[in-house]
């Protein structure tokens, strides 16, 4: 069964730092997502991305996150100085049309700021 | 008023019981309706999806949608250990929207 991929599974970074983080949704979908997960708290939306732009974002998504779809498999979530707040679990969703909301999630990136 | 509404929890029943999981919203607008599975640490795993109001069914699954209320409950019937885990329901506005997630019930099945 086509499943949504993310890597690595953990990133430890230092503070300041650059991560980006990798997807690859499932493969006929066209709508992609990014979630995290703070530990113990509920799971929140950041991006969604629709035809290479960004369809809608949170407020969380300031100006240090970016996502990407350098190519035809990939989806990628950058965060070009990342903070001790940016610790958390991040998912990547996908769905396959416009007139659903069935978002399949991958297994997630941990990511530690030190 | 917080927009999606779930006890948390932990809810521990026996094995073979029926569970009721519930959340409350407050946005009449919500059009999309899902529950999610999340073992620990691992990503969520869509159970049932549901659009606009009514049940649906699935093996031993039933999710109910009742939007006077703003009331969504999933039932787990024959609960197994299998079935420890949390559970998140989900709310969505539109079609490929974001989704809103509750705070997640953390359901423990007793053998």
């Amino acid at each position: 069964e086509p499943e949504v991929t993310q890597t690595p599974s953990h990133q430890v970074t230092q503070m300041g730092q650059e991560v980006i983080l990798r997807c690859v949704p499932i493969s006929n979908h066209l709508y992609f997502y990014w979630y995290r997960q703070i530990l113990g708290q509920k799971v929140e939306f950041l991006v969604s991305f629709y035809n290479n732009e960004i369809s809608e974002k949170s407020e969380i998504f300031d100006d240090q996150f970016s996502v990407e779809r350098p190519d035809g498999s990939n989806f990628t979530l950058k965060i070009r100085s990342t903070k001790l707040e940016d610790s958390a679990m991040y998912f990547c969703a996908s769905t396959l049309l416009r007139d659903t909301n069935e978002q399949f999630f991958g297994p997630g990136t941990r990511l530690t700021v030190l | 008023q917080k927009e999606v509404e779930q006890d948390p929890g932990p809810l521990s029943v026996p094995e073979g019981a029926i569970v009721s999981l519930n959340c409350t919203y407050s946005n009449s607008a919500f059009q999309y309706f899902m529950w999610y599975r999340q073992y620990s640490r691992k990503g969520p795993e869509l159970l049932m999806y549901t659009y606009s109001s009514g049940n649906k069914e699935d093996g031993r699954f039933t999710a109910q949608v009742d939007k006077s209320s703003k009331y969504i409950s999933l039932f787990i019937r024959d609960s197994q250990p299998s079935d420890s885990a949390t559970y998140l329901c989900a709310l969505g506005y539109s079609s490929a929207s974001k989704i809103i997630f509750g705070s997640g019930t953390r359901l423990s099945i007793r053998p």
